[in-house]
């Protein structure tokens, strides 16, 4: 099936620095992503929809200067947390919808990546 | 509004034993219905899904049937392993791709 890679797995930063995520789509291309927060022992929470040549939507409560939202390209969108904070610290997972037929659509994750911010 | 509510963890069972996972939802519309798998330090694998009701999703010894009656799509397996040990989402998807995720629901399988 269809893999969607997320880079780097594992970062830690220190409070006031900026991150960047990256979420690629390896065998297909979509032209919308999604970035799902988790947090330890909880769901995940849906953050924001990633729009190929358009801004992004972002859910009722994110702060869209804070999580700085670009796709790129076809297979790439980024996230960049802006001016980190320990309570950033998470588990960030993006997804992305691969078009089998029609107006069918599988939806493939990313492995996550783990933010520990100091 | 949609959600998704499902059984509290963490489950601890013996290996061989009969698993059951509670998943009820609320949904405006006519969702699919979703159990995802994640593992130790991963992300989410699709497991199974349900398209419509009384369509039973199948996959490694797991179903789940869509049951729009009750509103609910319950996990079952009738012989875990120990490899099964996981957490376990339900998650439903209306249209536009969005998905809205169950809180998980840890399971540990001892041998």
């Amino acid at each position: 099936g269809a893999v969607v890679s997320q880079h780097p797995s594992r970062v830690i930063c220190k409070s006031g620095t900026s991150v960047k995520i990256e979420c690629r789509s390896l065998d297909f291309q979509a032209t919308t992503m999604f970035w799902y927060r988790q947090f330890p022992k909880q769901s995940l929470m849906l953050m924001a929809t990633s729009n190929e040549g358009s801004k992004a939507t972002y859910e009722q409560g994110v702060e869209k200067d804070k999580f700085l939202i670009n796709h790129a390209s076809l297979t790439l969108s980024t996230l960049t947390v802006t001016s980190a904070h320990p309570e950033d610290s998470s588990f960030y997972i993006c997804s992305a919808p691969d078009r089998l037929a029609g107006d069918l659509y599988e939806q493939y994750f990313g492995p996550g990546t783990r933010l520990t911010v100091t | 509004g949609n959600s998704v509510t499902q059984m509290e963890g963490p489950v601890t069972l013996s290996e061989e034993a009969f698993l059951t996972i509670n998943c009820t939802y609320t949904a405006t519309g006519y969702p699919s219905l979703f159990w995802y798998v994640q593992y130790p330090g991963e992300g989410l694998q699709l497991l199974l899904k349900a398209t419509k009701a009384d369509d039973k999703g199948s996959n490694k010894g797991f179903e789940a049937t869509y049951r729009k009656e009750t509103t609910s799509f319950h996990l079952e397996k009738g012989s875990v392993q120990v490899s099964d040990s996981a957490v376990y989402f339900c998650a439903l998807r209306l249209t536009g791709n969005q998905f809205y995720f169950g809180t998980g629901t840890s399971l540990t399988v001892i041998p």
